[in-house]
């Protein structure tokens, strides 16, 4: 499969700023996507995080609030803006790799906003 | 739209085996994922059908339907290790790689 590094792996932030949290993979992927998980419930998915063009976003998210990059084709960043606590969670980064059938995913970064 | 159900909770013994049944709805479909989430932790690949039947993998294993959008993980000679929330995810089509998951079953082991 990868090896996922993401980061932060959690974060206490003010509410109205905004945090990036990165996700590198070490070996080459097909997809990216960015996940997030609220306490006890199951993972929704954010967007699809496409190289070298804008995100495409699930209904719900849009990009002003989840801005999403993908310069190259194993490094990722999302951006949560203008927090508030609503968006306490936990975000996760995914990726479908060339030649395994299994997604992996990072560690997670638990963000709590204040 | 999509739809997929899970048990919320299940609790079985120690030794035992115990079956996760997963039902979806889903406008297409390319595959199944089965996937274990320990408490802070990331979710970790289980098991992968897309085609009906069973497929074994060690203490586990997972079965599909397809004409039943039914699907179901088997757990054999339970740990208490295996204590964990699984998800069931579905793959729409081949154009759409990304995986929807339902709402996830807390499996807890007891002794």
């Amino acid at each position: 499969s990868a090896v996922i590094s993401q980061k932060p792996s959690r974060d206490i932030c003010q509410r109205g700023t905004s945090l990036t949290i990165q996700c590198q993979v070490d070996s080459q992927v097909t997809m990216m996507f960015w996940y997030r998980q609220q306490p006890g419930q199951s993972l929704t998915l954010i967007a699809t995080a496409n190289q070298g063009s804008e995100a495409t976003y699930e209904s719900g998210f849009v990009i002003d609030k989840f801005p999403i990059s993908r310069p190259n084709l194993t490094f990722s960043t999302l951006t949560v803006s203008n927090m508030s606590p609503e968006d306490s969670s936990i975000y996760l980064c995914s990726v479908e790799v060339v030649g395994y059938y299994g997604y992996t995913f990072g560690s997670g970064t638990r963000l709590t906003v204040v | 739209g999509q739809n997929i159900d899970q048990p919320t909770e299940m609790t079985a013994t120690e030794g035992a085996i115990v079956q996760i049944n997963c039902t979806y709805q889903t406008s297409g479909f390319n595959g199944l994922f089965w996937y274990q989430q320990h408490a802070g932790e990331a979710p970790t690949f289980l098991s992968y059908n897309v085609l009906d039947g069973l497929e074994e993998k060690g203490r586990f294993s997972s079965f599909l339907s397809r004409s039943k959008g039914y699907s179901y993980l088997l757990l054999k000679e339970l740990q208490m290790k295996d204590s964990a929330s699984y998800l069931c995810a579905v793959r729409e089509h081949t154009g759409r790689r990304a995986l929807t998951f339902g709402s996830g079953t807390r499996l807890q082991v007891q002794p």
